[in-house]
């Protein structure tokens, strides 16, 4: 079986700041890592995935991941936050032929 | 740009009421499912299917039921509406193959009154 824990619930950045969300997964088999953003009132919109192919991976709006086996972690980061980044974060895991485990969400606040 | 749509978007309701969410996608893909999302919470799995005539409960036990007798469509009803059914749904699909990107609809929002 797989599980995905997002540290915090709530992240707080400046604009301009660095961004980093934390995942890590649980999961028997080699997984299938990704990461979905979610804005107000709308679905989840796919950012980057990880399919075992290069362990840094990068996505859309700047922002990539870096799979490490040895911490189960695919933490999330973008060098420079823009006030459109605030939204709900959400890190997934599935292995083959199984559905999507997520998380229960980071939500990330820009501060101008 | 996914190609999955949901129907309607928003939805005040009346406790008692049948009501049916539609989901549909072009993509041919054929593994599709439900999730129930409360405000600002995490995604909860209700059905999912593989192909027509499949269907099969999600982590979260619902009173919702689904059906898929087309490929595209992937509709869920609730025979009776209560006020515990108030949540946005989301809809997904994704192609039979390895590590496909899943789709997401814009999801309905259902208010039970």
């Amino acid at each position: 079986a797989q599980s995905v824990t997002q540290l915090g619930s709530h992240v707080s950045v400046s604009e301009g700041a660095l961004v980093l969300l934390r995942c890590n997964y649980s999961s028997s088999v080699p997984p299938y890592l990704f990461w979905y953003v979610q804005y107000p009132n709308q679905g989840l919109q796919l950012l980057l995935k990880y399919t075992s192919a290069a362990t840094l991976v990068k996505g859309i709006n700047g922002f990539e991941a870096e799979f490490k086996k040895s911490e189960t972690s695919f933490h999330l980061t973008k060098p420079s936050a823009h006030m459109s980044d605030a939204a709900e974060y959400f890190c997934a895991v599935r292995a083959l032929n199984t559905p999507l485990v997520f998380g229960k969400g980071t939500r990330l606040s820009v501060i101008a | 740009e996914a190609d999955i749509y949901q129907t309607p978007r928003y939805l005040v309701i009346g406790t008692g009421k049948k009501i049916t969410l539609e989901c549909s996608q072009t993509m041919g893909h054929d593994k599709m499912y439900w999730y129930q999302q409360d405000p600002g919470m995490e995604l909860h799995l209700i059905h999912y299917s593989y192909g027509v005539n499949s269907t099969e409960k999600g982590d979260l036990s619902s009173e919702s039921t689904v059906s898929r007798i087309r490929t595209e469509h992937f509709p869920l009803t609730l025979e009776s509406a209560r006020p515990s059914h108030t949540s946005q749904y989301l809809c997904a699909c994704r192609a039979d193959r390895g590590p496909e990107t899943q789709y997401f609809g814009p999801g309905t929002r259902l208010l039970v009154l």
